[in-house]
């Protein structure tokens, strides 16, 4: 099956400063990978994709590359804001030899940005 | 277009109670899946469904069942809830190969 190795939390920055959140995976085959992002009091909400070496996923700034070589999926942002204090959770998707198509998850980073 | 929700949001149990977690989508999903949510441990599948009238075990199904009587609905249930038990539930449903969350149950067993 699948697994995860998400960089540990917390990270804390000031707002405009870079962000890098690591993710390396294990798995059976070639995963679709994810990022997903909770903020505080809500659900998961997914933040971006790729679903094939070398795409790039990219969506409200932030960016993660898909590299087969290195198995990662490291999320990117350039300036980060005070609005993107939340969880971020890695999680590549793909059968594994189930038929149920199972996510997993990382145990989640926790990021805080100071204005 | 509600997407997934769930109902409760909040609720506390005493130990032994029973009590069923409703889940509910409106966007015509077969899969659909019960997570449940701890500190430092991201979240574990419970139980999981392909479609209507099918369930499954995932990771951590001990001390909990599931119901897919109607497409749309996904129950899980606490037969006689444990401390161990007290966590956030999140229920998902997916669409080829993205999973759409509800908002979560926080749950408190004592």
């Amino acid at each position: 099956g699948n697994s995860v190795t998400q960089m540990e939390g917390p990270v804390t920055l000031s707002e405009e400063a870079f962000l890098t959140i690591n993710c390396t995976y294990t798995a059976t085959g070639y995963p679709s990978l994810f990022w997903y992002v909770q903020y505080p009091g809500e659900g998961l909400q997914l933040l971006l994709k790729a679903t094939k070496a070398d795409d790039k996923g990219s969506n409200k700034g932030f960016e993660a590359t898909y590299r087969k070589e290195t198995t990662s999926f490291h999320l990117e942002k350039g300036s980060v804001q005070v609005s993107d204090s939340a969880v971020y959770f890695c999680a590549p998707f793909g059968a594994g030899g189930t038929s149920y198509g199972k996510l997993t998850f990382g145990q989640g980073t926790i990021l805080t940005v100071h204005p | 277009n509600a997407g997934v929700t769930q109902t409760p949001k909040f609720r506390v149990l005493k130990t032994g109670q029973s009590m069923t977690l409703l889940c509910a989508q409106d966007m015509n999903h077969e899969y659909m899946y019960w997570y449940r949510q701890d500190p430092g441990m991201g979240l574990r599948l419970i139980h999981y469904s392909v479609g209507e009238g099918t369930t499954a075990k995932g990771e951590v199904p001990d001390g909990y069942n599931v119901s897919r009587l109607k497409k749309q609905n996904f129950l899980l249930g606490l037969e006689s809830a444990a401390p161990s038990q007290t966590s956030v539930y999140f229920c998902a449903s997916r669409f080829l190969v993205a999973q759409f969350f509800g908002p979560g149950t926080r749950l408190t067993v004592l």
